[in-house]
């Protein structure tokens, strides 16, 4: 079965922090995504990554950046965490099979910034 | 990117069959239809996928009309377990797009 794990399913920061969200993957798939997913806005693409060290600014990147320096590890970084950053975070990998594309999800993490 | 729209919510019993129909009327013509469920505090799970006519799988089927605006995700004989939020989705069928989740339709199945 693919394994998508987060490092965290709660966290709470406090403003203006540097917050680390880590994502791994055990199924070698080169596709990457980190979403957050808010009440009433449905699922919001942050960043997405192709491959290693490559990167993709999705629909809400402002606030956030991402590392991918390993295949199986995408890490999404809040620079300066803010009360709006609080969210549901989701990291997905993804991979083409027998003609479907298909994105696994970790469990999520709940991020509070007070 | 292709929009979507579907139902906010919809009732069900148990034993009935649920159809939800998204509508994608910009759809491209290289553009995949794909169905994803959510259960609450879990990430979403993908269901089927489809480019026209229809596909089944052993959870679901996927009707897509030959003009493709819109397109119907059929849930035979559902369960309480088939309650959670189904999200469409259009796009291309590879990682190298970025995929629209919308809000999706919350499914309520009652006993």
């Amino acid at each position: 079965d693919v394994k998508v794990t987060q490092s965290s399913r709660y966290l709470v920061k406090r403003t203006g922090e540097k917050v680390f969200l880590e994502c791994v993957q055990d199924m070698d798939h080169e596709n990457m995504f980190w979403y957050r997913q808010d009440p009433g806005l449905g699922l919001r693409l942050i960043y997405f990554s192709y491959d290693v060290k490559m990167k993709e600014k999705g629909d809400i990147p402002e606030g956030y950046s991402v590392s991918r320096e390993k295949k199986e590890r995408f890490s999404l970084i809040l620079e300066s965490a803010s009360t709006n950053q609080t969210s549901m975070y989701l990291c997905a990998s993804g991979k083409f099979d027998r003609g479907t594309y298909e994105q696994y999800f970790g469990p999520g993490t709940r991020l509070t910034v007070t | 990117l292709a929009k979507t729209t579907q139902p906010i919510s919809m009732d069900s019993y148990e034993g009935q069959e649920v159809n939800i129909t998204c509508s994608h009327n910009n759809i491209a013509t290289n553009d995949y239809i794909t169905w994803y469920q959510q259960f609450p505090s879990q990430g979403p799970r993908f269901i089927i996928q489809g480019y026209k006519t229809k596909v089944t799988n052993e959870v679901a089927s996927l009707f897509i009309p030959a003009d493709r605006k819109s397109s119907t995700l059929s849930l035979p004989r559902v369960s309480l377990s088939d309650t959670a939020v189904y999200y469409c989705l259009v796009g291309l069928n590879t990682g190298f797009q970025k995929l629209v989740f919308g809000t999706g339709t919350r499914l309520l199945v009652s006993p």
